[in-house]
């Protein structure tokens, strides 16, 4: 299967520590977009990246977060001194640009707890 | 900014009963979709939507785009449990080209054997 992975599913983590979550999208797409979701909500736009470039950040995020796609294939999603807040499901999603209708293939999710 | 209320945001009924899912803005989409999400996965696409009035038919899901674009329905003809879980309608920003999808709070179906 060549669907978007994350990596790890589950984190559980004390407050304080840094975490950093791993996204691979499917090989040929070269948008990338993580959202955070907390239980019983949609999804909330974090960040996104076309190839290695990051062009839009949500106001959501901190700069306790930081989010990097180095040679335009996967990317990290580090979150720095975390808080009991910080505590969702981040899920990245990726999709190919300039495609009709272009639709976000949504991988597993990683879900972060900070204790 | 841009916001998607769904309504109900919860729903129980018992198996073979109609419901519908309703997904409201006061904002313009150039497109919407809608997706089903299960406990401790990501969201999977069900439909997209483009057109106002569009109407979208996928088994017993039948979609519908409002004639302005700011609204959309999801009904359900003879529930069955499968179709349990997580119900998001999601928005496409007109004025964006990104894929940024704008989503609504979500609806929890629970379908009763």
């Amino acid at each position: 299967d060549t669907g978007v992975s994350q990596d790890p599913r589950h984190k559980i983590t004390k407050r304080g520590q840094n975490v950093t979550f791993r996204c691979d999208p499917i090989s040929e797409h070269n948008r990338l977009y993580w959202y955070r979701q907390t239980l019983g909500q949609g999804p909330e736009f974090l960040t996104y990246f076309q190839n290695e470039a990051q062009l839009e950040k949500s106001r959501l995020l901190s700069d306790r977060f930081s989010a990097e796609r180095p040679k335009g294939s996967f990317s990290t999603l580090e979150i720095q001194r975390t808080e009991q807040g910080d505590s969702a499901m981040y899920l990245c999603a990726s999709s190919l640009a300039g495609t009709v209708g272009e639709k976000l293939f949504f991988g597993s999710g990683t879900q972060l707890s900070v204790l | 900014t841009q916001l998607l209320e769904q309504s109900p945001q919860f729903l129980s009924i018992q198996e073979g009963e109609n419901l519908t899912v309703y997904c409201n803005s006061s904002s313009v989409f150039s497109s919407l979709q809608w997706y089903r999400q299960e406990p401790g996965e990501g969201p999977v696409l069900l439909v997209t939507v483009v057109t106002g009035g569009e109407v979208k038919k996928l088994k017993r899901l039948t979609f519908q785009f409002g004639d302005a674009r700011k609204d959309s329905s999801l009904h359900i003809t003879a529930a069955q449990p499968g179709d349990t879980g997580l119900y998001l309608c999601a928005g496409k920003d007109g004025s964006s080209n990104t894929g940024k999808l704008i989503f609504g709070q979500g609806t929890t179906l629970q379908v009763k054997p």
